[in-house]
C-alpha cells in the first residue's frame, strides 16, 4: 500500500528566508511520481511541481525546488525567498505505476500549514 | 468548460437525507478521483475511476457512500442517508491517464456539504 506522511502539521518562516517541507512515502510500486500542491485559505488547490521517480535530476519550477532522496523516500519541497502570499497549506502527494503497467491511485498526506512571517 | 466543475458549490442538508454531488472533469481527462477535506485536515481519498477499469473504491468510508461515472465525463457522488460526520467540502480532481505518473490532477472548487 502506499503512504505519505507529513511530519510537520505547521511550519512559521520569515518573509525572504527559504524554508523546507518535509514529506516521506512509502510504495512498493516500481515507478511512481511525487507531487506538491498548494492550498491557500481560498481553497483551490495549486500544482505545484513534480518529481518522477526515475529523474536523474531535482525538480525545479521558480522559487519551489524538490529535494528528492529516493534511498530515504523523502521529497522535501524548498521554497526560497519566502512571500507573504505562500502562506497556505500545503500537500505532498504521490501516484504509482505497478508492474502490469497500470497508473494507480494519487495519495496525499495530511499537509503542512506554512506561515510566512512580515 | 476549461476546469473542473463541481456542482452545487454549497449544499446543506438535514441529517437522514440523501445528496448527490456532480463532478465536470476536464473533457479528454480519463481519470477521476473524489476526495474528502474536513475542517483544517488533508485530503482523504475517496474512489478513483480510471477510464473503463473497474473503478477503486478502497476509500469509501461506509456503504452509504457510491459514485458513478459515465464513460469518460460526468460523475456523481452521492451520500444516502447523510450524517453530521459527513459534513465536509468534497472536492473532485481529474486528470489525463496516460503512460506516465507525471500527470499531475486538476482540482474542481468543491462541494461544501453540511449536514444539520
Amino acid at each position: 500500500a502506499q503512504k505519505i506522511t507529513q511530519t510537520q502539521p505547521g511550519m512559521f518562516v520569515q518573509e525572504k528566508e527559504a524554508v523546507t517541507l518535509d514529506c516521506t512515502y512509502d510504495t512498493s510500486d516500481p515507478s511512481y511520481g511525487l507531487f506538491w500542491y498548494k492550498q491557500p485559505s481560498s481553497g483551490e488547490m495549486i500544482f505545484l511541481i513534480y518529481q518522477g521517480s526515475y529523474d536523474q535530476q531535482n525538480a525545479t519550477e521558480g522559487r519551489y525546488s524538490l529535494n528528492f532522496q529516493k534511498a530515504r523516500k523523502s521529497a522535501n519541497l524548498v521554497i526560497s525567498a519566502s512571500q507573504l502570499g505562500d502562506s497556505a497549506m500545503y500537500f505532498c502527494a504521490m501516484r504509482g505505476f505497478n508492474y502490469g503497467g497500470s497508473q494507480g491511485n494519487l495519495i496525499f498526506g495530511k499537509g503542512t500549514k506554512l506561515s510566512v512571517k512580515p | 468548460g476549461a476546469g473542473v466543475s463541481q456542482s452545487p458549490s454549497n449544499k446543506v442538508t438535514e441529517k437522514g437525507k440523501d445528496v448527490e454531488l456532480r463532478c465536470d472533469p476536464i473533457s479528454g481527462h480519463t481519470a477521476l478521483y473524489w476526495y474528502r477535506q474536513r475542517l483544517g485536515q488533508g485530503l482523504e481519498f475517496l474512489i478513483y475511476f480510471q477510464g473503463n477499469s473497474a473503478p477503486d473504491k478502497s476509500g469509501l468510508p461506509s456503504d452509504r457512500f457510491s459514485a458513478e461515472r459515465t464513460g469518460e465525463s460526468v460523475s456523481t457522488l452521492t451520500i444516502q442517508r447523510t450524517q453530521q460526520e459527513d459534513s465536509a467540502v468534497y472536492l473532485c480532481a481529474s486528470s489525463f491517464r496516460g503512460q506516465a505518473a507525471n500527470t499531475e490532477a486538476f482540482f474542481g472548487q468543491g462541494t461544501r456539504l453540511t449536514v444539520v
